[in-house]
């Protein structure tokens, strides 16, 4: 059984801060994991995805997120936010056997203020 | 490429009525699934299929049903519609079913 708890329901920053987005997941098997992004009134659009390579991932936009096996963690972070940055972000876990569908989180809703 | 396309992008129907939503994936991609996303309950898993056959199917009611044919394209249906259907459809399709899934804009479905 897979499963992924977003620590932060609204995460508020101003702009040209860093941006910490926290996930964690739980999984039977060694997991995918994936952050997608969903500006309002869209459909979710990939940002990252760890794939057992690399644990320090880098995603479009400026975002990256790090694996972390030992704390069972996959925050997502940013350097600097941008108020284009405002949207949901949803933290996403696959067992990686095609076996059971992936596993959302509940999102988080990130706010830039200026 | 051609990214996720849904088809139509909003719909209003009555309660009791039915509805039908399509779905064309990336070109070449064989697997396709679905999701509806509501306020309340956050994005939830109605079903997958991979060639034509359902590969996994979440906890909804079988009035929700769907169907892929042979060039990958997805539809799924809605029969005797509820007030509590009323949602933002999303559709995903991948290369295979453990590679990561691009989304369409969805279908907004509204129901009086």
């Amino acid at each position: 059984a897979q499963s992924v708890t977003q620590l932060d329901s609204h995460v508020s920053v101003s702009e040209g801060t860093p941006v910490l987005l926290r996930c964690n997941y739980s999984s039977s098997y060694s997991p995918s994991l994936f952050w997608y992004v969903q500006h309002p009134n869209k459909g979710l659009q990939l940002l990252l995805k760890y794939t057992s390579a690399a644990t320090l991932v880098k995603g479009i936009n400026g975002f990256e997120a790090e694996f972390k096996k030992s704390e069972t963690s996959f925050h997502l972070t940013k350097p600097s936010a941008h108020m284009s940055d405002a949207a949901e972000y949803f933290c996403v876990v696959s067992d990686r056997t095609g076996n059971t569908p992936l596993v959302f989180g509940k999102g988080t809703r990130l706010s830039v203020i200026a | 490429k051609a990214g996720v396309t849904q088809t139509p992008r909003y719909l209003i129907k009555t309660r009791g009525q039915q509805v039908t939503l399509s779905c064309s994936p990336i070109s070449g991609h064989r697997s396709v699934s679905w999701y509806q996303q509501t306020p309340g309950q956050g994005l939830q898993f109605l079903f997958e299929y991979f060639s034509e056959t359902q590969r996994n199917k979440g906890n909804f009611p079988g009035r929700f049903s769907g169907r892929q044919f042979s060039n990958s394209r997805s539809e799924m249906n809605v029969s005797t519609l509820e007030l509590g259907d009323s949602a933002l459809y999303l559709c995903a399709s991948s290369s295979g079913p453990v590679n990561e899934q691009f989304f369409g804009p969805g279908t907004r479905l509204t129901v009086l």
